[in-house]
């Protein structure tokens, strides 16, 4: 079965910083991997995905992701966190474009002045 | 593009009334999906519709729950009766899956909240 894990809870980082989060996935074939964000009282915004070709993906809001496969992890990285990026970050998996499209935990982002 | 659409954004029920949730999908969206949001989680899913038939619904407590997409537009989500733990925020997202792959769009949600 497909799931997804986010090792981390809640990460706290200061304004300016360099920020990964990580996601690790269990699929047998080559997944579909999303990272959503989820502000206060907001719906999902999709960040950034990966269906096939470069493993390192470009997204919105200066965010980047990298497909590894040998480590089943799809991290998301950005390399100057903004006080804005605190919010809820998804990850999630999906096998097709007709299938399900399974969760992680979340991990929440604090940003430091 | 409008997005997804969900009402109301916010029910208070006591445990045991009944409620319902409704939810219009981007237009041409053929696949739609409920999840449940419980504090601090991520998204479960509830139910995907693909056009007006179920594809998935393992998750659903049918004793309680039930939804339907009767004309492939909209939906409705529904619990009777609900109980203190189906506080949470109900989203609803849509996808057209086909030769060109999309990823899931969410509406805001409702959240709900028993007493």
């Amino acid at each position: 079965a497909q799931s997804v894990t986010q090792p981390d809870i809640h990460i706290t980082v200061s304004e300016g910083a360099s920020l990964e989060l990580r996601c690790n996935y269990s699929y047998g074939a080559t997944p579909y991997l999303f990272w959503y964000v989820q502000s206060p009282g907001q719906g999902l915004q999709l960040l950034l995905k990966y269906f096939s070709g470069d493993t390192l993906v470009q997204g919105i809001k200066g965010f980047e992701a990298e497909f590894k496969r040998s480590q089943s992890s799809f991290n998301l990285r950005k390399p100057s966190v903004h006080w804005s990026d605190a919010a809820e970050y998804f990850c999630a998996v999906s096998s097709t474009s007709y299938d399900k499209v399974i969760f992680g935990p979340g991990t929440s982002l604090s940003v430091i002045p | 593009e409008a997005g997804v659409a969900q009402s109301p954004r916010y029910k208070i029920i006591e445990k045991r009334q009944s409620v319902a949730f409704w939810c219009n999908p981007i237009s041409g969206h053929a696949t739609l999906y409920w999840y449940q949001q419980i504090l601090g989680q991520g998204p479960k899913l509830l139910i995907q519709f693909q056009n007006n038939g179920v594809v998935d619904d393992s998750q659903l407590p049918k004793d309680r729950f039930s939804a339907e997409r009767l004309k492939g537009v909209d939906s409705t989500l529904k619990i009777q009766p609900a109980k203190l733990e189906d506080s949470a925020v109900y989203l609803c997202a849509s996808s057209s899956p086909g030769q060109v792959i999309t990823e899931a769009f969410f509406g805001q949600g409702t959240r709900l909240t028993v007493v």
